[in-house]
C-alpha cells in the first residue's frame, strides 16, 4: 500500500511568487490535512479537508488556501510569498474527517523564499 | 487555546539505555498520537494512543487522559532512535495541536 505522497520535496522562491503544493493521500483516504513547520514556530496546523470539503482552519492568513480534488489529492496554494513562508510543509490523510483518525504523513516539501 | 508541553526538550543517551519522554496538555483531548521526525523531516507515526497503554517493540506508550499526560518510553535505545519526537493532541474542537516536541540524541 503506497503511502503519502508529496511533491515537489524541494523548491526555490522568489518574494512575492506563488507556489502549489501537492499531495496524493493513502489509497481510500479521504481526509488530508496540512502542516506548516518552521524553527521558531515549530509544527502548525493549515487546514483539513474531506470529500473536497474543507473542515478545519488554522490560524494563517487568506494567502494560504488549499482545495481538495474527487480522487482526494490534495493542493496548497500560497501566494504573494514571504521570506518568513520558508518551511517544511507536511501533508498528512487520515480515513476519519476532522482530525479524529490516525494520521500518516508524506515526507514533505521544503520551501525555501529568497 | 490548549497548551501542550513536552519534556525534557533536549536527551542525550548512551546507547542501550532507557528513556521517558513526557506530553502534558492543558485541556481535555480526544485522541492523542506520539510520531518520531527522521532527519530528512518526515514524521513517522509511533502510537495512536486516546487512552491506555500500547507497546510496540522497545517503545510503549502511555496516556493517562484524565490528569493530561501521555508518557512514550524507548528501551535498550539505538543510534537510529535519535531525532525529535512529537506527541500531537486533538481538542472537543478537532482542531490539532502539536507538542513542542524533544530532540533525542543516542551515542554509540
Amino acid at each position: 500500500k503506497a503511502g503519502v505522497t508529496q511533491t515537489p520535496r524541494y523548491l526555490i522562491k522568489t518574494r512575492g511568487q506563488q507556489v502549489t503544493l501537492s499531495c496524493s493521500p493513502i489509497s481510500g483516504h479521504r481526509s488530508v490535512s496540512w502542516y506548516q513547520q518552521t524553527p521558531g514556530q515549530g509544527l502548525q496546523f493549515l487546514f483539513e479537508y474531506f470529500s473536497e470539503t474543507q473542515r478545519n482552519k488554522g490560524n494563517f492568513p487568506g494567502r494560504f488556501s488549499g482545495r481538495q480534488f474527487s480522487n482526494s489529492r490534495s493542493e496548497m496554494n500560497v501566494s504573494t510569498l514571504e521570506l518568513g513562508d520558508s518551511a517544511l510543509y507536511l501533508c498528512a490523510s487520515s480515513s476519519l474527517a476532522g482530525n479524529t483518525g490516525e494520521l500518516f504523513f508524506g515526507e514533505g516539501s521544503r520551501l525555501t523564499v529568497l | 487555546g490548549i497548551q501542550v508541553e513536552q519534556s525534557p526538550p533536549d536527551l542525550i543517551l548512551q546507547e542501550g539505555a532507557n528513556s521517558t519522554l513526557r506530553c502534558n496538555f492543558s485541556d481535555s483531548v480526544n485522541n492523542l498520537q506520539w510520531f518520531h521526525q527522521n532527519p530528512w523531516g518526515q514524521l513517522i507515526n509511533l502510537f495512536y494512543i486516546p487512552s491506555g497503554t500500547k507497546q510496540n517493540g522497545r517503545l510503549s506508550a502511555t496516556t493517562v487522559a484524565t490528569e493530561r499526560y501521555s508518557l512514550l518510553y524507548i528501551s535498550s535505545s539505538q543510534t537510529t532512535d535519535s531525532g525529535v519526537y512529537f506527541c500531537a493532541v486533538v481538542t472537543g474542537a478537532n482542531n490539532l495541536f502539536f507538542g513542542t516536541g524533544t530532540r533525542l540524541t543516542v551515542i554509540p
